[in-house]
């Protein structure tokens, strides 16, 4: 079985300023990681993911993440971010196994990211 | 377009009248979901499907049902809804690195 916690339900932020959004997992074989962002009244769009490699993955648009094996955590971080960042953002994390929990993908509760003029 | 598509996109319906709404991709994919976006709560697996004719249940799967007669299509169907499926609802497929593509969302009230 697999887990996700995102610890922030909202965090609001001025805009040019850095931003960490928080995920924990937890799981018993070993994961392939991911963040997705929803914008206002739209679908969820993958922003980044971690496969394997390289701990630090970066987005198109600024954003990056590092997987963390020993603490279990995926944290997405941006040092400036802009009013249209403005949305929900959830981690999830898919089993790096076989069988039938291969592939599925199991959602944090989601964080919404406000950025403030 | 690489795409999955979703209908209706909106839907009001009365408790107990079954209802399906349909759900599309043009990928070729193998593997397709359905999730619930409820608030606070994240998004929760329904039911999902390795292949045709092969479906499972996900973390939610009380009062729903799917079915994947077809690669590219996985309808989901709610044979006596009740206002507890009031929800926001997502299908979703698949490719091999495990990258799920998601349709833009059914929006369903139960009254």
């Amino acid at each position: 079985a697999q887990s996700v916690t995102q610890l922030d339900s909202q965090v609001p932020v001025f805009e040019e300023a850095p931003v960490e959004l928080r995920c924990n997992y937890s799981s018993s074989v070993s994961v392939y990681l991911f963040w997705y962002v929803q914008y206002p009244n739209q679908g969820l769009q993958l922003l980044l993911k971690y496969l394997s490699g390289s701990t630090l993955v970066e987005s198109i648009n600024g954003f990056e993440a590092e997987f963390n094996k020993s603490q279990t955590s995926f944290h997405l971080r941006k040092p400036s971010v802009h009013i249209s960042d403005t949305a929900e953002y959830f981690c999830a994390v898919g089993a790096n196994a076989g069988g039938t929990s291969y592939g599925k993908l199991t959602f944090g509760q989601g964080t919404i990211l406000t950025v403030h003029p | 377009e690489a795409q999955v598509t979703q209908n209706p996109r909106y839907l009001i319906t009365v408790t107990g009248k079954k209802l399906t709404v349909t759900c599309s991709q043009n990928m070729n994919h193998e593997y397709m979901s359905w999730y619930r976006q409820d608030p606070g709560l994240g998004l929760r697996q329904i039911y999902y499907s390795m292949n045709v004719e092969v479906t499972d249940k996900g973390d939610v799967p009380e009062g729903y049902k799917v079915s994947r007669k077809e690669k590219r299509n996985f309808p989901l169907i709610l044979e006596s809804p009740s206002p507890n499926q009031t929800s926001l609802y997502f299908c979703a497929s698949r490719d091999r690195i495990l990258e799920q593509y998601f349709g833009p969302g059914t929006r369903l009230t139960v009254t």
